[in-house]
């Protein structure tokens, strides 16, 4: 399995501002997923990360408002750029390993 | 555009009882259905997947029931325990690897009441 962490645990922003999460997993991993779950809904899937190549956002989500980074193969960033309050949700980071998907804790975003 | 239904929104169910989570798909290129439980303030585990080669797979008190036909598959609880309360999805996804997007359904709030 997996360990993952992510920082910050949650954090409450003003409007226009950015936060920049991040995500240290325990193991060398090639696919790290960010994810957005907001409050008592689903997960949406925002990017696919590969280490080495640029992020793939998907449908709805795009590079200037959500830039990741992904700068080697244990660690990743996602910043939440010029947030408005529709932005406060729960942020996941998720990896692949032995074909799994794991989860981090999430980063519980407010926004005001 | 829901990927992956799922019902009922929330379950309440006495201790000893089964809890039953439904959820119903349209893309038949779908090919792994994991669901996953959520405890507050932790992110989703894996609970149990099933691939549609297999009508039911099982492990211990979690049992997924799969029907290709139907386009459905369901989470079996048995023997219901406190400790089970949490939120539950089910998700799917092309490609069996686990390395692709994960479609989710919307999640199950699960009490299981002593």
């Amino acid at each position: 399995s997996a360990v993952i962490s992510q920082k910050p645990s949650r954090d409450i922003c003003q409007r226009g501002t950015s936060l920049t999460i991040q995500c240290q997993v325990d193991s060398q991993v090639t696919m790290m997923f960010w994810y957005r779950q907001q409050p008592g809904q689903s997960l949406t899937l925002i990017a696919t990360a590969n280490q080495g190549s640029e992020a793939t956002y998907e449908s709805g989500f795009v590079i200037d408002k959500f830039p990741i980074s992904r700068p080697n193969l244990t660690f990743s960033t996602l910043t939440v750029s010029n947030m408005s309050p529709e932005d406060s949700s729960i942020y996941l980071c998720s990896v692949n390993l032995a074909d799994t998907q794991y989860f981090g804790p999430g980063t519980r975003l407010t926004v005001l | 555009q829901q990927q992956v239904k799922q019902s009922p929104q929330s379950l309440i169910v006495q201790k000893g009882g089964i809890s039953i989570i439904n959820c119903a798909y349209e893309n038949t290129a779908f090919d792994y259905f994991p669901w996953y439980q959520q405890f507050p303030g932790k992110g989703p585990a894996l609970l149990i997947a099933i691939r549609p080669d297999v009508s039911e797979k099982k492990e211990g008190r979690f049992t997924i029931s799969f029907n290709k036909s139907a386009k459905q598959f369901s989470l079996h609880i048995m023997d219901s325990q406190p400790g089970d309360s949490a939120t539950y999805f089910c998700a799917a996804s092309m490609g069996w690897t686990g390395a692709n997007n994960l479609f989710f359904g919307t999640g199950t709030r699960l009490t299981v009441i002593p």
